[in-house]
Order: structure tokens, then C-alpha cells, then sequence
């Protein structure tokens, strides 16, 4: 399995709170992907980064923000969590070289009360 | 935007039936294709994908699938499902900025649910 670490894998917390997710890689991959699992939805892209400093919006970027200061670490975060961003939230990582996929963490399960 | 479409949400069969699950996209560039799988409460792992070549595209654990470009269709297949095949499956496509750069971003279908039955 690809060596990526999400933090904390669960989550409760209450509306208005500042949540921050953390994803760790230990592969030195360049991409990094934040994404949200719902029923019914698949999973969306939030925020993505192609380098360190380098990130660019998804498909559902309201509410989110992320940072990538090194390599190997790429945070997401509520500022001010809503009921609605209440979801599974998914790591992946991906490699420059060739067709390569991504690979995805573990998942982070946060409640939003 | 890209689009991608899985028109089953949820699939039962019986232990040895066969399997397709069916994947459309709306994207009129070059495409790369990709098959996950996502066992419960675990993570997505990836099944196979398609870059260029061989339109039939086999993976792990018996599946395979083809690439049809005329449909724009990527459908999943397996001759004889087993009940550990009980999963959450979701196609995706690779896509790109309108400055033809990619990042390496997938759109995702909604997920097609199969249950097996013993």
C-alpha cells in the first residue's frame, strides 16, 4: 500500500469549530488530492496541489481551504465547519512519471453537530 | 465539465453470475480511464485502468474492462462474481484544465454497489 497517514480518521466536532485534516505521505509524490465521499456522489474534489506552495481549487472548494508547506504533508481545512461538510474525507497521492494513478489513504470520518 | 455516470447504484447477483457494471464519460480529448474498488470501511484501491492501447484492459482479481471510444464507455466486467466481489465500485476519468494540463485530477461516477450473495 502507498504510504499515506490521514489524521485524525475520526472526527466530531460542533458547528462554527475550525477543523483541521492532515494527510502525510512518506512516497515524495508531487500530487496531492483532497476529496469528499458522499452517497449518492462519489467523490469530489475539493482542493489539489502540484507542488509545494502549488495548490488550485476543485470541484466543491467552498467552504475549505489547504496548505502544502512540504513534500509530504497536505492539510485541509474548515474554517468554520457546517453541518454540511459532515462527510468522509479521502487523501490520495500521485506520482509525475508515466500514467501513474492515484493512490488513496484511509479515509477521515467527520461529524459536524 | 467533465462528466462520468454509473447508471446502476446498486447490484445483486448471486455468487457465480457475471458482472457488468456500466461507465459513460462526456469528455471529447484523450482519456484516461480508471476501475476502483472500495471494500467496506476501507479505502479505494485501484482495479485497472486504460491509458492507450488494448481497449480491453484486465486487472486484479478477475475484472476486466473495455474501452468503447465510439460510446465513450468504459464498463466494468467479471464472468463469475465471488461474495467477497461485495464492494462499492466507482469509475473515473482523468481530466484537464481548459489549458489542456491535468494534474493528474479524476472526476468520479456516483459508485455502483454490488452486493454478492453466497
Amino acid at each position: 500500500d502507498a504510504g499515506i497517514t490521514q489524521s485524525p480518521r475520526h472526527k466530531v466536532t460542533e458547528t462554527g469549530t475550525p477543523v483541521t485534516l492532515r494527510c502525510h505521505q512518506t512516497e515524495n509524490h508531487r500530487y496531492m488530492y483532497w476529496y469528499r465521499q458522499d452517497p449518492g456522489h462519489g467523490l469530489r474534489l475539493i482542493h489539489y496541489s502540484y507542488g509545494v506552495k502549488d495548490t488550485d481549487k476543485g470541484e466543491v472548494s467552498d467552504g475549505y481551504s489547504v496548505s502544502r508547506s512540504k513534500t509530504e504533508d497536505f492539510l485541509l481545512t474548515l474554517e468554520s465547519a457546517t453541518s454540511s461538510q459532515t462527510s468522509v474525507y479521502f487523501c490520495a497521492i500521485r506520482g509525475t512519471s508515466g500514467n501513474q494513478p492515484q493512490h488513496f489513504g484511509d479515509g477521515t470520518r467527520l461529524s459536524i453537530l | 465539465a467533465q462528466s462520468v455516470s454509473q447508471h446502476n447504484h446498486h447490484v445483486i447477483l448471486s455468487e457465480a453470475a457475471s458482472l457488468e457494471l456500466g461507465c459513460n464519460y462526456s469528455y471529447g480529448g484523450t482519456v484516461n480511464l480508471f476501475w476502483y474498488v472500495q471494500y467496506p470501511g476501507q479505502h479505494l484501491q485501484l482495479l485497472l485502468k486504460y491509458f492507450s492501447g488494448d481497449p480491453l484492459v484486465k486487472g486484479i482479481k478477475g475484472f476486466e474492462a473495455e474501452f468503447i471510444k465510439s460510446k465513450f464507455s468504459f464498463n466494468l466486467r467479471k464472468p463469475s462474481v465471488q461474495w467477497s466481489d461485495t464492494a462499492e465500485y466507482f469509475c473515473a476519468v482523468k481530466t484537464a484544465n481548459a489549458g489542456g494540463t491535468s494534474y493528474g485530477k479524476l472526476t468520479f461516477g456516483q459508485g455502483t454497489i454490488l452486493t454478492v450473495h453466497p
